[in-house]
């Protein structure tokens, strides 16, 4: 089974600096028509996630330019990351990444709070 | 805008069942996946699986095959989940979400976008 490591658990951001998650899958999620099939919900407290990035970099519509994903490096389609720039307080909550091959699976979540 | 709308609250005794519904305020689900997720209380989500109607299939993860039935009406418009034999541990939210479900030529599904989410149900489980 496809696992995957998200870190931190736990992420305190001054307003107005940049945040970084990683995502890190145990095998490729670079699959079939060139895609990586990672994508990154919010959950923001006693809301329902949301979509954020799908496909690894696509940002879904409506969902604002400071919210940004991609591959980090390391071995190809097992390193993500998802950068938050200019975080402010309606960035609070809860971020997963999700692996979609066959049987899809959630990290266990990095909740960002404000200093 | 189309938004997925959850049957209510349950509570529910050990070994008994529950069926949640999640219908579309409008249209139907079309040639979307409907995915179910659960968040057990002060946890994480949890994918529990997935029907992609076009297809005609449905999808478990491991822990929830044999416990877990996804279904859709055949208008395509409203989608059920029924947990069977309820344990204390099922107590949690669930969350239906529309989302991308796609084929490959080796019979391989990926699952991805989920861009509409239920507003959630929440099912108790206790005695």
């Amino acid at each position: 089974d496809v696992a995957l490591t998200q870190s931190p658990l736990s992420l305190f951001v001054t307003p107005g600096e940049t945040a970084s998650i990683s995502c890190r899958s145990n095998q490729s999620l670079l699959f079939t028509y060139g895609h990586n099939y990672l994508d990154w919900y919010l959950q923001k407290p006693g809301q329902s996630p949301q979509r954020l990035i799908y496909l690894a970099s696509r940002r879904a519509s409506g969902v604002p330019e400071k919210f940004t994903g991609g591959e980090s490096g390391g071995e190809t389609g097992t390193e993500f990351t998802l950068t938050i720039s200019r975080v402010e307080a309606e960035d609070v909550g809860v971020y997963y990444c999700m692996q979609g091959l066959q049987i899809p699976s959630f990290g266990r979540g990095t909740k960002l709070q404000i200093k | 805008q189309l938004q997925l709308v959850q049957s209510g609250a349950e509570v529910k005794k050990p070994g008994s069942s529950v069926k949640v519904s999640c219908r579309a305020s409008e249209g139907t689900f079309s040639n979307n996946a409907i995915s179910w997720v659960r968040q057990a209380p002060g946890q994480g989500l949890e994918w529990v699986g997935a029907i992609i109607p076009i297809y005609g299939t449905t999808h478990y993860a491991r822990k929830f095959r044999g416990s877990v039935t996804i279904t859709t009406d055949r208008p395509r418009t409203v989608a059920y989940m029924e947990v069977s034999s309820l344990k204390s541990e099922d107590t949690a939210v669930y969350y239906c979400a529309r989302g991308k479900g796609q084929r490959d030529g080796n019979n391989d599904y990926f699952f991805y976008d989920l861009n509409i989410w239920g507003q959630g149900t929440t099912v108790i489980v206790s005695s």
